[in-house]
């Protein structure tokens, strides 16, 4: 059976500080990974995509990167943080024998001071 | 963009009654997702209907897709307290490089009290 590991799940971090979210997806390969943010009290918002490794698409101009080292990690990064990059953050994927379902990581919850 | 938006924004029903969401979308779909969340929590996969179906269950579950209306609706028959949580519906475009996307609502919070 396939399963995504997000973490961490909760952190606490300074304005301009740097930020690296890790999610991996295990059971299943070559699958699409997603990074999506969610602010309080709303839907979801798709920041990245990715359908391959080194393959990254942005949807949302913004202060964060994400990358695609091996074909079952997503890296979700900042150089310098901004108060405005708080939010939940979830990791996702979908693909193989599971078709266009997708399924997602507990999530990071990540507040900026 | 919101694609999806469920109606009600809230909902409280007491345990054993039955609740009812909707979820409206814009643009043509190849399928349409429902999710769970709990609080502070990620997303549970719940169901996924395709386009060209019009209803599935899934123990209490019962998902219903009408693609003229551009509506889906979620019903939870006999509800628990542990049913306590948001819902949200998510959608996928028919084609295109979007297809790989889902587009969420806002979901609706249901409050089930014991």
């Amino acid at each position: 059976s396939q399963t995504i590991h997000q973490w961490p799940a909760t952190l606490v971090q300074p304005v301009g500080s740097p930020l690296s979210l890790e999610c991996t997806v295990e059971g299943t390969s070559n699958p699409n990974l997603y990074w999506y943010r969610q602010a309080a009290g709303r839907g979801l918002q798709l920041l990245f995509y990715s359908v391959g490794i080194g393959q990254i698409s942005s949807e949302v101009p913004q202060n964060l990167s994400a990358s695609r080292p091996q074909d079952r990690q997503f890296i979700l990064s900042s150089k310098k943080l901004l108060l405005s990059d708080s939010g939940f953050y979830l990791c996702a994927w979908r693909g193989g024998s599971q078709g266009v379902k997708t399924f997602f990581g507990q999530g990071t919850r990540l507040t900026v001071v | 963009s919101q694609q999806g938006e469920e109606d009600p924004q809230a909902l409280s029903i007491q345990e054993g009654e039955n609740a009812t969401m909707n979820c409206s979308y814009k643009t043509s779909i190849n399928n349409l997702q429902w999710y769970r969340q709990n609080s502070g929590r990620g997303l549970v996969h719940l169901i996924l209907i395709r386009s060209n179906e019009r209803e599935k269950h899934s123990g209490r579950l019962r998902v219903t897709l009408d693609t003229s209306k551009k509506s889906s609706s979620l019903l939870i028959t006999a509800s628990r307290a542990a049913d306590t949580a948001s819902y949200f519906c998510a959608t996928s475009p028919y084609s295109g490089a979007g297809s790989y996307q889902l587009t969420f609502g806002k979901g609706t919070k249901l409050s089930v009290i014991p």
